[in-house]
């Protein structure tokens, strides 16, 4: 069974509106972390929020901020006033503390495309 | 500069050659990850190192190998390339403090013939 979930292959976001990406997960350990990379098109990965399990406020970083519940295993990125520059691939990955050495298990990832 | 660079940033090479890929890290992490991008599958864990005494295998270590010269040095060997390892390869490192978040290097882009 897939351990993260991102159900949407592509979406699309005119500029300066807010857009979510999905994301669940699967994991029968109480301590985790739930991570966000943003990849442009030049192929880097650049990390962009994170999330513990035991986190009680929902992150956020600038224009990022990680919508998590916890009883639904979701841990869904939500981007605020969209610019062109936001068009990338978004992964979201989690890491298990006793799991391959911590680390990143990440999903399939999602295409974001904004336009003006 | 970079905190975790990769070399070569491409590489072109015949199905049967050696290779390797290089990571460096100016980060001061003693965590260090190799990573293997399909198209549509994420990425993937090849090898992983805690420090320099401690390699691991990861969930797709078949047909690579791995070596960890210093604390900021771990390199990825093919050693008979095949061409279902044409790929975009990423190199990262962690701190095992706090939240342990993964740095990535930009990638290698590896095509095999």
């Amino acid at each position: 069974a897939q351990k993260i979930t991102q159900t949407q292959p592509g979406m699309f976001v005119q500029e300066k509106e807010a857009v979510t990406l999905d994301c669940t997960y699967d994991t029968s350990d109480p301590s985790y972390g739930l991570f966000w990379y943003k990849q442009p098109s030049s192929g880097e990965m650049i990390f962009l929020i994170y999330q513990g399990s035991y986190d009680q406020q929902n992150a956020t970083e600038g224009r990022y901020s990680l919508n998590f519940q916890k009883a639904r295993k979701s841990a869904n990125l939500v981007i605020s006033a969209s610019q062109l520059g936001d068009s990338a691939m978004y992964f979201c990955a989690m890491r298990e503390p006793y799991q391959a050495g911590t680390a990143l298990i990440f999903g399939k990832g999602t295409t974001l495309s904004v336009s003006s | 500069d970079a905190d975790v660079t990769q070399t070569p940033r491409n590489r072109i090479t015949k199905t049967g050659k050696r290779i390797m890929l290089e990571c460096s890290q100016t980060k001061g992490h003693d965590r260090m990850y190799w990573y293997r991008q399909d198209p549509g599958l994420g990425l993937r864990l090849i090898y992983y190192s805690f420090d320099v005494k401690d390699i691991n295998k990861g969930e797709i270590s078949d047909g690579y190998s791995v070596s960890r010269q210093a604390q900021a040095k771990f390199s990825l060997s093919l050693e008979s390339a095949i061409p279902n390892q044409t790929a975009l390869y990423f190199c990262a490192t962690s701190d095992p403090t706090g939240e342990e978040t993964q740095y990535f290097g930009p990638g290698t882009r590896l095509l095999v013939l």
